[in-house]
């Protein structure tokens, strides 16, 4: 039971990214998936979550940016990154959430870096 | 949106015991999970509410709860504890998690 984010890299800001979240040994599409970064000598962040029903819903840091999706026959979640800024050069992180009214996250991948700078 | 506080850092000598606190509004609503992190490493659950440890976490490692603060215990600390430790909880909102700005953890 693992996931692996993928797609990071060295982008100029105001361009575009997708981050990959591929989950083996469980399908991603049956929990809530959430992405959650790191900023170089920073806390951890949370950004995003998915339902397994579909539902998004995104830290203001990123809401009108950043997009969520997933392709089942992947087993795959994608982190769309838009008009990127400098501040959002981190290690981003795909989390799978669990727990009913009080959350937790029992699984993480490593991590992928994404830096935007010119 | 709420915010949870926890101290920058703590030092604690090998075998004995140190507490991180994390404080804010959501505890008083939501438990708090734990997250050991180490450079390079990705953050590893070591407390899930209510206070429970995962498999393969030594018991060394306790959690409580009392009102909007939530704590974590290392009895008996080891030089591989030596990490930043990140609490977090499902925000107010009840549709966003919020972390704690991490404590980092020395062990001497």
């Amino acid at each position: 039971v693992e996931l692996v984010e993928s797609g990071g890299g060295l982008i100029q800001p105001g361009g575009s990214l997708r981050l990959s979240c591929a989950g083996s040994g469980f399908l991603v599409s049956s929990f809530d998936m959430s992405w959650v970064r790191q900023a170089p000598g920073k806390g951890l962040e949370w950004i995003s979550v998915m339902y397994s029903g579909g539902d998004t819903y995104f830290a203001d840091s990123v809401k009108g940016r950043f997009t969520i999706s997933r392709d089942q026959s992947k087993n795959t979640q994608f982190l769309q990154m838009n008009n990127l800024k400098v501040e959002d050069t981190a290690v981003y992180f795909c989390a799978r959430r669990r727990g009913g009214s009080d959350w937790y996250f029992d699984l993480w991948g490593r991590g992928t870096l994404v830096t935007v700078s010119s | 949106s709420s915010e949870l506080t926890q101290g920058p850092a703590v030092s604690v000598a090998l075998g004995q015991t140190v507490r991180i606190t994390c404080q804010g509004d959501s505890l008083s609503r939501y438990y708090a999970s734990w997250y050991q992190k180490r450079p390079g490493q990705a953050p590893l659950l070591v407390m899930y509410p209510k206070t429970n440890r995962p498999s393969g976490i030594p018991d060394r490692f306790s959690g409580s709860t009392s009102g909007n603060t939530a704590s974590l215990t290392i009895t008996g600390a080891q030089a591989e504890d030596e990490a930043d430790y990140f609490c977090a909880s499902r925000d107010t909102s009840g549709n966003y998690v919020v972390f704690g700005g991490g404590t980092k953890v020395t062990v001497l």
